[in-house]
C-alpha cells in the first residue's frame, strides 16, 4: 500500500540544537512530497515542497530515492519552531487525487 | 485572505443526531477533502471529491457521507453521531493535478459528541 511514515510521534530538542524530523515513503516512481506544519491554534499550512528545493524558516528537506526518505532538517532550532509537522504525498500520476499524510511529529523546542 | 472556511469552529452534538459540517473554498479548486485529526493517529482521510457530485471514499468512511452540489462547497455528514466521532475535522482543497500544488486547509471544526 502507498504509505508515508513518520516514525517519531514526539521530538524534543533544546534551542540552538540541530533537528531532523524523519519521513519515509513507499511510492514508486517520482513522488511529490511536501511538509506541512501546524502551529498552536493555527491552521495546517504548507512549509515546503521537494520540487522547490527551497529553504523555509531555515528548514530544508532532500528527497533521497535510494532510502525513500524526505527528512526535514534545521541546523539550529528555535522555540517558535515548536509545532506539529506532517509529511505528505501528493499524487502525480493519472487516477486518484488522494492526498496521503503521515501521522505527524510533534516538535518541542525547549529554551 | 482566508481561502478555505469551515462553518463552525466548535460543535457539541448528542449521540444519534445527524450532523452537518460545511466547508467552502474560494480558489476554484477541483479537489476537496475531509480529514479527521486525532492525537497519535495523524490526519486520516474520510472522503474526497474531485468534481461536483463526484466522490471517493478515503481510509475511514464508515459512519460518514459527503455532498458536493457546488464546486466551492463540500459537506461532511454524520448520519447518526456517535461518541467515537468526537474529533477535530479538517477540510482541505487543491487544484486538479495535485502533484505539485499546495493543499489549503480550513481552520478545523472540533466536534464533541455527548
Amino acid at each position: 500500500a502507498q504509505r508515508v511514515t513518520q516514525p517519531e510521534k514526539l521530538l524534543s530538542v533544546f534551542k540552538g540544537a540541530p533537528v531532523e524530523l524523519k519521513c519515509n515513503y513507499s511510492y514508486s516512481g517520482s513522488p511529490e512530497l511536501f511538509w506541512y506544519v501546524q502551529y498552536s491554534r493555527q491552521r495546517l499550512q504548507l512549509l515546503l515542497r521537494h520540487i522547490s528545493r527551497e529553504s523555509i524558516k531555515g528548514f530544508t528537506a532532500d528527497l533521497n530515492k535510494g532510502e525513500t526518505s524526505f527528512h526535514l532538517k534545521k541546523p539550529f532550532a528555535q522555540e517558535e519552531d515548536s509545532a506539529m509537522y506532517y509529511c505528505a504525498h501528493h499524487p502525480t500520476q493519472g487516477g486518484s487525487e488522494k492526498l496521503v499524510f503521515g501521522k505527524g511529529t510533534k516538535l518541542t523546542v525547549n529554551p | 485572505d482566508v481561502k478555505v472556511t469551515q462553518s463552525s469552529r466548535y460543535l457539541v452534538k448528542r449521540t444519534g443526531e445527524k450532523v452537518f459540517l460545511e466547508c467552502v473554498q474560494d480558489m476554484d479548486h477541483e479537489n476537496m477533502f475531509w480529514y479527521r485529526q486525532d492525537p497519535g493517529l495523524g490526519l486520516r482521510l474520510i472522503y474526497f471529491s474531485y468534481d461536483v457530485k463526484m466522490k471517493e471514499k478515503g481510509d475511514i468512511p464508515e459512519g460518514y457521507s459527503v455532498s458536493r452540489e457546488k464546486k466551492e462547497r463540500f459537506s461532511l455528514i454524520l448520519e447518526s453521531a456517535s461518541t467515537n466521532q468526537t474529533s477535530m475535522y479538517l477540510c482541505a482543497s487543491t487544484q486538479i493535478g495535485t502533484g505539485r500544488t499546495e493543499a489549503f486547509f480550513g481552520q478545523g471544526t472540533r466536534l464533541t459528541v455527548v
